[in-house]
């Protein structure tokens, strides 16, 4: 029962540098998020995608890539990462868009 | 723009209270509205609402939505020191995006 996974965990990078998180559903979900949690801002959305082979922005995308070659994979990226970017980012998944929401665990990026 | 705000933004409260949290919504073409708890890790799923007027009931934790004045309430009775966490409430829409309000920090202290 793996349901969301996200890799990795933790992660400590330096201005400039770049990096991918993994998400990966074992669900067969067909959506799938990118969401970016600060303190007191709640969770707010980076990208998503309604299927594999697309993908779109939500409410705060500058700064980051998605691809979603597979099915059950999501990744984001960083190209030049930035100090603002430290952030909690969690994954999720749900086989349509209007019920139950599922979560990664969540990885801590802290960008120095 | 799509547009979820809770209230209050945090609570402080004694072992056995009672409290309500509110979540008020502006959404163009809504679906549903999703109710999630989280404490150290990702958001747990406690609730979701499609209907107006329906209670939908878990133990000692309670919501319903109000679909013509646009908000849901999530109630807790005979609170316990478990209940401590974060309250996040979602809606979806016709856009396929889950929205979240930035939560409500609930302490309950012993």
């Amino acid at each position: 029962n793996a349901g969301v996974t996200q890799t990795p965990k933790f992660r400590v990078l330096k201005t400039g540098q770049s990096m991918t998180l993994l998400c990966a559903q074992d669900m067969n979900h067909e959506y799938m998020y990118w969401y970016r949690q600060d303190p007191g801002m709640g969770l707010r959305l980076i990208h998503y995608s309604v299927g594999e082979g697309t993908t779109a922005k939500g409410e705060v995308p500058d700064g980051y890539n998605v691809s979603r070659l597979k099915k059950q994979n999501f990744l984001l990226g960083l190209e030049s990462a930035a100090p603002s970017q430290t952030s909690v980012y969690f994954c999720a998944s749900s086989t349509d868009f209007t019920g139950e929401l599922f979560f990664g665990e969540g990885s801590r990026l802290t960008v120095l | 723009e799509d547009k979820v705000v809770q209230s209050p933004l945090s609570l402080v409260v004694h072992e056995g209270d009672t409290v309500t949290l509110n979540c008020s919504y502006e959404v163009t073409n809504f679906r549903s509205l999703l109710w999630y708890k989280q404490e150290k890790k990702a958001p747990t799923f406690l609730f979701m609402l499609t209907s107006s007027g329906i209670e939908k009931k878990s133990g000692r934790l309670s919501s319903i939505l109000d679909k013509k004045e646009l908000f849901s309430i999530l109630n807790i009775t005979a609170t316990q020191t478990g209940d401590s966490a974060v309250y996040l409430c979602a809606t979806t829409s016709g856009t396929y995006k889950y929205i979240f309000g930035t939560g409500t920090r609930l302490k309950v202290l012993a």
